[in-house]
């Protein structure tokens, strides 16, 4: 079954710049979308289409693709963004959706 | 303002069943694709399954083939997931989840409900 890879954990000081990396197959052919989900909560998407950032989302979050690669970049860290980063897609037929195994960003 | 509400989680036996309903509004429900979603404790989160809009076409992830089955009745703007031959790694918080009108990702989600499977 299809997969998608992302790092376990990744940390950063405040006012770092934070990257969360996605690998995938089918990532040159599917959209790439990044959930932020904080403790008890439901996931909330940050960032769709790959680098579409949906409205009331800061601008310090951006997402682009390359290849079979998508990445989330956050500029300016704060303590607010610490949460689980799961990236999300579906696979080459489009009908089995998939998320990767999710980051825990760490702002400290 | 949308709105998904779950309900009809709670503690079964290993073996058992269980149902999930999912209560929307705020839009046109029969509109839209819906899903489940799940996250076990302390895990990460797991795709359960789709349902188009006219549940012509109806997709499960691989583990839970055979076993679930989603339905939604439009006429009652309601999701439903019906699951079977519960095991204990079937514990989880279930999400109910709203395909986006443009791609296949989810917009709105529930606040999902807990199924614990235990002896």
């Amino acid at each position: 079954s299809y997969e998608l890879t992302q790092p376990p954990s990744v940390s950063v000081s405040p006012g770092q710049t934070a990257r969360i990396t996605c690998s995938g197959d089918a990532l040159p052919k599917k959209y790439a979308f990044w959930y932020q989900q904080k403790s008890g909560q439901a996931p909330v998407v940050v960032i769709s289409e790959d680098k579409k950032r949906p409205s009331g989302i800061p601008e310090r979050f951006s997402g682009s693709s390359s290849g079979t690669m998508a990445t989330l970049t956050i500029s300016g860290a704060q303590m607010e963004d610490e949460a689980d980063y799961y990236c999300y897609s579906t696979d080459s037929s489009g009908n089995h959706r998939v998320f990767g195994g999710g980051t825990k960003l760490t702002v400290l | 303002e949308v709105q998904l509400v779950e309900s009809g989680g709670g503690l079964v036996k290993p073996g058992g069943s269980l149902r999930l309903s999912c209560a929307a509004s705020g839009f046109t429900f029969s509109s839209h694709s819906m899903n489940w979603v799940r996250q076990a404790p302390g895990k990460g989160l797991e795709w359960v399954s789709s349902i188009s809009s006219s549940s012509t076409y109806i997709y499960y992830a691989d583990s839970m083939k055979g076993r679930f089955t989603i339905s939604r009745d439009n006429a009652k703007n309601s999701l439903y997931l019906q699951m079977n031959g519960l095991r204990a790694e079937d514990t989880a918080v279930y999400y109910c989840a709203r395909d986006s009108s443009q791609f296949d990702f989810f917009d709105y989600w529930g606040q999902g409900t807990q199924v614990t499977v235990s002896s």
